[in-house]
């Protein structure tokens, strides 16, 4: 069974750093390509960024760019997103998923991370 | 960046009646390969997204087969044959053509009346 758990969310005051986590299981982690998107609350789906099976290739949405960098570690099934210079604006529930093969996005997620921007 | 847009927001529906959702893209979905990549995400209240439909038409493993998708090109439609109680929650649309981003449609709210 895919399990995907996420971990990390905290309340943290603007400008501030913080490092979520997404551990993985019941899957061959680096043969997927994985993702990090959001959900503000009562508010809808922002994808944040996507990683490639081998951490080679990444992307991220505009609103993160140059603050956020989402990685990998193979040998320990995990994902990561290092959130640095952060805004109220980025306050969400943040949730990794993972793709299946060939464009196949999104099929597995997890139950999301709460990250709270506030002073 | 393309833009998804679904009507309607709010979906009042009765038990065992039919539900459609339209999904409409700002460009086309077909990319070079031949394949759309239009997808549909179910969130129940309290639940994290769970993905219904891929590729606009594929049923994901242990949807049941009330849900279908269609559609080509820019519109799309997911629709429930009989709503049950269990198909409260937002629905939403999500393009994986033109990326990044990937881009979702505002949700559409289903609820029983």
């Amino acid at each position: 069974e895919v399990q995907l758990v996420e971990s990390g969310g905290v309340v943290v005051q603007p400008g501030g750093s913080l490092r979520l986590s997404c551990a993985a299981s019941g899957f061959t982690f680096d043969d997927y390509t994985m993702h990090w998107v959001r959900q503000a609350p009562g508010k809808g789906l922002e994808w944040v960024s996507l990683i490639s099976w081998d951490g080679g290739s990444t992307y991220y949405a505009d609103s993160v760019k140059g603050r956020f960098t989402i990685s990998r570690d193979n040998s320990k099934n995990s994902l990561y997103l290092q959130m640095n210079s952060l805004r109220t604006e980025d306050t969400a529930l943040y949730y990794c998923a993972k793709d299946g093969y060939g464009g196949n996005w999104l099929d597995y997620w997890g139950q999301g991370t709460l990250v709270t921007v506030s002073s | 960046d393309v833009v998804m847009t679904q009507s309607p927001l709010s979906l009042p529906v009765t038990l065992g009646q039919p539900a459609s959702i339209s999904c409409r893209s700002s460009q086309s979905l077909v990319y070079s390969d031949g394949n759309t990549y239009l997808n549909w995400f179910q969130q129940r209240p309290g639940q994290s997204p769970r993905r219904l439909i891929y590729k606009v038409s594929n049923r994901d493993s242990g949807v049941p087969d009330r849900f279908s998708g269609s559609g080509s090109g820019t519109d799309f439609t997911l629709k429930i044959s009989r709503v049950e109680a269990e198909d409260v929650g937002v629905y939403y649309c999500m393009q994986g053509t033109h990326w990044p981003p990937f881009t979702f449609g505002q949700g559409t709210r289903l609820e029983i009346k």
